[in-house]
């Protein structure tokens, strides 16, 4: 069975330092693996996405992530954190690009 | 482009009571999803159409929740009764099969379940 875990439930980051986001899967077969973004009050907005291709991706609003397969991990990051990266964030997987499974999420709190 | 757009935003009822959600998603999106998110876990889909067929309601509790999307555009979503255990947000997603593969997802509606 498909799953996804993210160990942490929180992150803390000072604004202005780099951000790491850790994601991990567990799928028989080749992965297609999604960042989502959750503001308050507001639906999940889309980040990135690893189909194929480079492992290197980059999304939305400066974020980037690793596809590892060796190590099964997608983690999120981000050079240079800002106050308004708080959010909670979410990792998913799906294996025929339709269902997704998603991670519990980590709460990314970046201090001024 | 408008966005997938959800009402309610907020809904209190009582246990035992029925309550219906409605999703317009983004216009020419085939694809719609239903998802129950649980504080503190991540978005569980309920059911998923295809145009006006549903593709997967293997996660729907059919004894209680239904949904319809008829004409392919707009969809419902009822709970009768609801359980306490109902609590949660309840999310509409829209794709465009076939296109990167990305879900759009509206506002949600909070539902308490007292």
């Amino acid at each position: 069975a498909q799953s996804v875990a993210q160990p942490e439930d929180q992150v803390n980051v000072a604004e202005g330092n780099p951000l790491t986001v850790k994601c991990t899967y567990s799928v028989s077969g080749n992965p297609y693996l999604f960042w989502y973004v959750q503001y308050p009050n507001r639906g999940l907005q889309f980040l990135l996405k690893y189909i194929t291709g480079d492992n290197l991706v980059k999304g939305s609003y400066g974020f980037e992530a690793e596809f590892n397969k060796s190590q099964t991990s997608f983690h999120l990051k981000k050079p240079s954190a800002l106050v308004s990266d708080s959010a909670l964030y979410f990792c998913a997987v799906s294996l025929n690009t339709d269902k997704l499974i998603f991670g519990t999420g980590t709460r990314l709190q970046v201090f001024p | 482009e408008a966005g997938v757009a959800q009402s309610p935003r907020y809904k209190i009822i009582e246990k035992r009571q029925s309550v219906a959600f409605w999703c317009n998603p983004i216009s020419g999106h085939a694809t719609l999803y239903w998802y129950q998110q649980i504080l503190g876990q991540g978005p569980k889909l309920l059911i998923q159409f295809q145009n006006n067929g549903v593709v997967d309601d293997s996660q729907l509790p059919k004894d209680r929740f239904s949904a319809e999307r008829l004409k392919g555009v707009d969809s419902t979503l009822k709970i009768q009764p609801a359980k306490l255990e109902d609590s949660a947000v309840y999310l509409c997603a829209s794709s465009y099969p076939g296109e990167t593969y990305e879900q759009y997802f509206g506002p949600g509606t909070r539902l308490t379940v007292t």
